[in-house]
């Protein structure tokens, strides 16, 4: 069962704007994580966030976490070219469960 | 150099035939999982595994097969019974599936098998 769903499912922008992509997910997690998927290649783990944490940062990626309205959102400030790539959002429920992703977004950055 | 292996990259099936993808780490993880990737779709967990010896199935674990005898290698058969087989396949490992800890259930990925059908 996928738990998370990816929001827009591709964007495209120009190089040095922001990219914005949302996941929504539907049961109570202990850590929502983030990766990026290179075409054709395997998924890389981007940031964790915490169920009790609001905001993260890491270069320049930052996500949120609102857990009342169980949602996420990645920010990626400055985008490059080689920022192309697929995101994807995984959850883990309270629980001996392993992650469960979402279908992702496709990310385009032009040039 | 640590990391996952999956071999082959690219594997071609038969009809009717049960084919292995190998997948080795050496990251000393206890924790190892198999996921199929459809065009455009996201994972679908196959199977995973906690410990040596132990397995457990997925959401699509019909028309596959997993053993767990050594701690760094979890392969994956896809049997003839899967009739649907033709996906991209990435195995992934963790220090362990479950508990709170950051670390713990951050998952590495192999670089994928890519199976076709004759």
């Amino acid at each position: 069962s996928q738990q998370g769903e990816e929001d827009p499912q591709a964007l495209s922008i120009q190089e040095g704007e922001n990219a914005t992509m949302n996941c929504s997910y539907k049961t109570s997690i202990n850590n929502l994580q983030w990766y990026r998927q290179n075409s054709g290649r395997g998924l890389v783990h981007l940031i964790l966030i915490r169920s009790n944490e609001r905001e993260k940062h890491s270069g320049r990626l930052r996500v949120t976490l609102d857990t009342s309205k169980k949602s996420s959102s990645l920010l990626i400030t400055a985008s490059r070219a080689a920022d192309t790539a697929s995101y994807f959002c995984a959850t883990r429920n309270s629980g001996n469960t392993p992650l469960v992703f979402g279908k992702g977004t496709r990310l385009s950055v032009i040039a | 150099d640590g990391g996952i292996t999956q071999s082959p990259k690219y594997l071609f099936r038969k009809e009717g035939q049960n084919v292995t993808l190998s997948c080795e780490q050496n990251l000393n993880h206890d924790a190892m999982y198999w996921y199929r990737q459809d065009p455009g779709q996201g994972l679908r967990l196959i199977y995973y595994s906690q410990i040596v010896n132990d397995f457990q199935k997925g959401d699509i674990a019909e028309g596959y097969s997993v053993s767990r005898e050594k701690k760094e290698s979890f392969p994956l058969t896809v049997t003839s019974a899967q009739k649907n087989p033709t996906a991209f396949y990435l195995c992934a490992s963790s220090i362990a599936a479950s508990g709170a800890g950051e670390a713990k259930n951050i998952q590495y990925f192999g670089a994928g098998t890519r199976l076709s059908v004759l």
